[in-house]
């Protein structure tokens, strides 16, 4: 089985500050993702990233960048925490199946920015 | 600009009886689709996939029917149970071009009852 692990369930950071969320996937794949969940308005993509130390803008990459040092780990940094980032962080890694590619997603991590 | 929608928010259903989760695109240039299932807390987890060469695709209680034409596709899950009670996301992509990411619409929380 596939297992996509977040360092976090739950952070609270304040304004500000600089934040980091780790992700970690075993089965050796090339593409890690980054999304945001907020009620409403479903998965927006942050970034994402085909190989290491690549980088691709998601559809809202202000106030975030990446890093991916090693293949099986893709960290989230939060430059300056402000309130608008406080969200569900969830990450995830694909695999090319028939037809398509699919991702498996990490448990999430609630961050909420005060 | 949403290019995946989901327009019903909700959708409550009776233990037994069918549910019908619905989903619009409009780029044209998807030719892969998903959905996945979300419990609160956890992150979202593959369901059932189609590919644009078919109309349909089944597997067990869940079916998922692609209408090209109309650039919509459906989740039918047969008979419904209280375990389906979730966040269903359809999300879709564009393989032929290469690209690996997906577009996810806003979610339909289903509700069943016992």
């Amino acid at each position: 089985d596939v297992k996509v692990t977040q360092s976090s369930r739950y952070l609270v950071k304040r304004t500000g500050e600089k934040v980091f969320l780790e992700c970690v996937q075993d089965m050796d794949h090339e593409n890690m993702f980054w999304y945001r969940q907020d009620p409403g308005l479903g998965l927006r993509l942050i970034y994402f990233s085909y190989d290491v130390k690549m980088k691709e803008k998601g559809d809202i990459p202000e106030g975030y960048s990446v890093s991916r040092e090693k293949k099986e780990r893709f960290s989230l940094i939060l430059e300056s925490a402000s309130t608008n980032q406080t969200s569900m962080y969830l990450c995830a890694s694909s695999i090319h199946r028939e037809g398509g590619y699919e991702q498996y997603f990490g448990p999430g991590t609630r961050l909420t920015v005060t | 600009d949403q290019q995946v929608k989901q327009n019903s928010p909700s959708l409550s259903v009776q233990e037994g009886r069918i549910s019908i989760l619905n989903c619009d695109y409009t780029n044209s240039m998807f030719d892969y689709f998903l959905w996945y299932k979300k419990y609160p807390a956890e992150g979202p987890t593959f369901l059932i996939s189609i590919s644009s060469i078919k109309d349909k695709n089944e597997d067990g209680r869940f079916t998922v029917f692609l209408n090209k034409s109309a650039k919509h596709l459906s989740l039918h899950i047969v008979p419904s149970q209280p375990g389906d009670s979730a966040v269903y996301f359809c999300a879709a992509s564009r393989v032929s071009t290469g690209a690996n990411n997906l577009f996810f619409g806003t979610g339909t929380r289903l509700t069943v009852i016992p």
